[in-house]
């Protein structure tokens, strides 16, 4: 699996988008790239997944440039409930989600 | 239920003690997952079995020892731990192995203290 590089924490005023960004310079054209999230105390909640298109759903749009080499997840307007630690992950058809140290994204009110 | 559940969600055990952890998923999914996430650690994938069968083992010490005896239901059992095993175990579960299909969902974990 490609490895990712992640800023080790961020922050962001409530109700601001959160742009969270993600390096991935040695991603193969058959990796995808995940993203999950763990508040304090409770396990990883998968939030969206992408492969060459932007992707977007009810919690989060997936930005990926057009090398793949890099994203960023957005979340559009954040709350309190958004402060977690956020994973990058990039893996291909096996089953590990090997999960780095991630972004601490701190939501200030 | 719906989702991943696991019981308990605490458990404090001696070192000669035999406990076992359980997950629960009510998703219709048919792979699972057994995670360590040690303080200060990333999370450590263990053991992954798809269809009930054991597929995946990442040099886990066998003093943990999964159990699947059916697709909604995972096992961890454990015996004669070390204080290092101390951790947060977590459960998951996929629709199908390979990318299309795993979008892991994951339980609220058991923490686990040994003493």
């Amino acid at each position: 699996d490609a490895k990712t590089t992640q800023p080790p924490s961020m922050d962001c005023a409530e109700g601001r988008a959160a742009n969270l960004p993600c390096n991935h310079s040695t991603i193969s054209g058959n990796e995808y790239v995940y993203w999950y999230r763990q508040i304090h105390s409770q396990g990883p909640q998968y939030i969206i997944h992408g492969l060459k298109n932007n992707e977007t759903n009810e919690m989060a749009s997936l930005i990926i440039t057009e090398d793949r080499k890099s994203s960023t997840l957005i979340l559009p307007h954040a709350t309190l409930r958004d402060t977690a630690v956020y994973y990058c992950i990039v893996r291909v058809w096996d089953d590990k989600i090997i999960f780095g140290k991630g972004t601490r994204l701190h939501i200030l009110p | 239920e719906t989702g991943v559940t696991q019981t308990p969600r605490h458990l404090v055990m001696g070192m000669t003690n035999k406990k076992s952890l359980k997950c629960e998923q009510h998703l219709g999914h048919n792979a699972m997952y057994w995670y360590k996430q040690s303080a200060k650690k990333p999370l450590e994938l263990m053991f992954v079995y798809s269809l009930e069968e054991r597929v995946e083992n990442n040099s886990v010490p066998s003093r943990f020892s999964p159990e699947c005896p059916n697709s909604s239901h995972l096992f961890l059992h454990l015996h004669t731990l070390q204080p290092e095993d101390s951790a947060l175990y977590l459960c998951a579960s996929s629709p199908i192995r390979g990318p299309l299909g795993n979008e892991q969902f994951f339980g609220p974990g058991t923490r686990l203290t040994v003493l």
